[in-house]
């Protein structure tokens, strides 16, 4: 079983909807938690992070975490074709190794 | 400021050669991690240099080896080259001095072995 798992989509929504990507993790001792965006031939990009439980909004993003659960979600409100990428969950804990889920194909249509 | 480069940017090489792949960090950093990205496993940790002594090691035969110099440039190495490791190879940096979840990816070389 894999630390970090993530549905590979793909997700195909309309331009305007609210996206809702998640991934969840089987080792409670992660304490930050990433989103990732990586567009096609290009190397992954920071979108947000987390420290422990809580929620995260940096304008149309929001990152969710519930550390009990061991689920984080990231939503993406009034999706645009921009957004169309690969959103790569990730996690570390100390000085560990990040370690990144699969990755969701999301395609957003206008 | 100048984001992360990674050189070459595409590769060909042929069963059994060895490749060596190089990235120049953002200024500031020290650390630089080298990961692989296949359709199949996503992306898997190879290692991570900090202060030119390797932090991290993921789990990868000993045919992938790396190093960092004083100017915190990293460069990987694949001996003996197998079909399998075809894949993007990126490379990330980060500060180094605190947990890195603030890292930071060039745009991969993407190596192919015919």
């Amino acid at each position: 079983q894999k630390e970090v798992e993530q549905d590979p989509g793909p997700l195909s929504v309309p331009e305007g909807a609210i996206v809702s990507l998640n991934c969840t993790y089987s080792n409670s001792a992660f304490q930050y938690f990433m989103w990732y965006r990586q567009y096609s031939r290009k190397g992954p990009e920071l979108l947000m992070y987390t420290y422990s439980s809580g929620n995260k909004e940096d304008g149309r993003f929001t990152a969710q975490v519930d550390k009990s659960s061991k689920y984080i979600s990231l939503f993406i409100r009034d999706s645009q074709p921009s957004d169309s990428a690969t959103y790569l969950c990730a996690m570390i804990r100390g000085f560990q190794k990040l370690v990144f889920g699969t990755g969701t194909r999301l395609l957003v249509s206008p | 400021k100048a984001g992360v480069t990674q050189t070459p940017r595409y590769l060909i090489k042929t069963r059994g050669q060895q490749v060596t792949l190089s990235c120049s960090p953002i200024s500031g950093h020290r650390s630089v991690s080298w990961y692989q990205q296949t359709p199949g496993q996503g992306l898997q940790f190879l290692f991570e240099y900090f202060s030119e002594t390797q932090r991290n090691k993921g789990n990868f035969p000993g045919r992938f080896s790396g190093r960092q110099f004083s100017n915190s440039r990293s460069e990987m190495n694949v001996s003996t080259l197998e079909l399998g490791d075809s894949a993007l190879y990126l490379c990330a940096s980060s500060l180094g001095d605190r947990v890195a979840y603030e890292q930071y990816f060039g745009p991969g070389t993407r190596l192919t072995v015919t």
